[in-house]
């Protein structure tokens, strides 16, 4: 049972560059989000959804898409990088929000 | 939306003694409240959780009260040990269907 699984685990990527992170979870959970994670400002909710199908925007959602084809898998994806998305990005799962969630390992990301 | 604060921000307790973290949240119709422990480098992890319907909640050496009234909740770690140095994140739910942190305690137990 591997939880909730995040690649890569770290990037390095340029101005104006795009890319995908991506997320699975095994567990069969119907609410996934993902977070970044900045010095001194907490978890900061990017995006997230409660189903298959179904996505919404949390509280930092500029510059950041998310698509939710399968239960499984939630990719985020940066459209084109820029130097403030540098950061650490968690994806998370839990059978609802008011449920415990899971946490991947996280995405160490380095815009320049 | 909801809105989380979190205090102190750093949280320094000798080895035995009690550590306390306090959240207050905005949207009164929250009604789930856990708290997650980050080590360096690691992912967060629940410790423990405590919905808008019982007031306290205890496993071992973790206990988190909640006042409705009042629009607060807190972490109480008796006989600290160096193994709960880390950061610690307080978070609420709201009807939206976010989970809202706070911006975290870093708690260090010296010897």
């Amino acid at each position: 049972n591997a939880g909730v699984t995040q690649t890569p685990k770290f990037q390095v990527l340029k101005t104006g560059q795009s890319m995908t992170l991506q997320c699975a979870q095994d567990m069969n959970h119907e609410y996934m989000s993902w977070y970044r994670q900045d010095p001194g400002m907490g978890l900061r909710l990017i995006h997230y959804s409660v189903g298959a199908g179904i996505t919404d925007q949390g509280e930092v959602p500029n510059g950041y898409n998310v698509s939710r084809s399968t239960t499984e898998d939630f990719p985020l994806r940066l459209l084109s990088a820029a130097p403030s998305q540098t950061s650490v990005y968690f994806c998370a799962s839990g059978a609802g929000t008011n449920q415990p969630q899971h946490f991947g390992d996280g995405t160490r990301l380095s815009i320049l | 939306g909801e809105n989380v604060e979190q205090h102190p921000s750093t949280l320094s307790v000798q080895e035995g003694d009690s550590a306390v973290i306090k959240c207050t949240y905005s949207d009164s119709a929250s009604n789930y409240f856990p708290w997650y422990k980050q080590e360096l480098g690691k992912r967060p992890q629940l410790i423990i959780d405590i919905r808008s319907n019982v007031g306290e909640k205890k496993d071992q050496r973790i206990a988190v009260t909640l006042n409705k009234t009042a629009k607060h909740f807190s972490l109480h770690i008796t006989e600290t040990q160096p193994e709960d140095s880390a950061v610690y994140f307080c978070a609420a739910t709201s009807t939206a269907s976010k989970l809202t942190f706070g911006t975290g305690t870093r708690l260090q137990v010296t010897l």
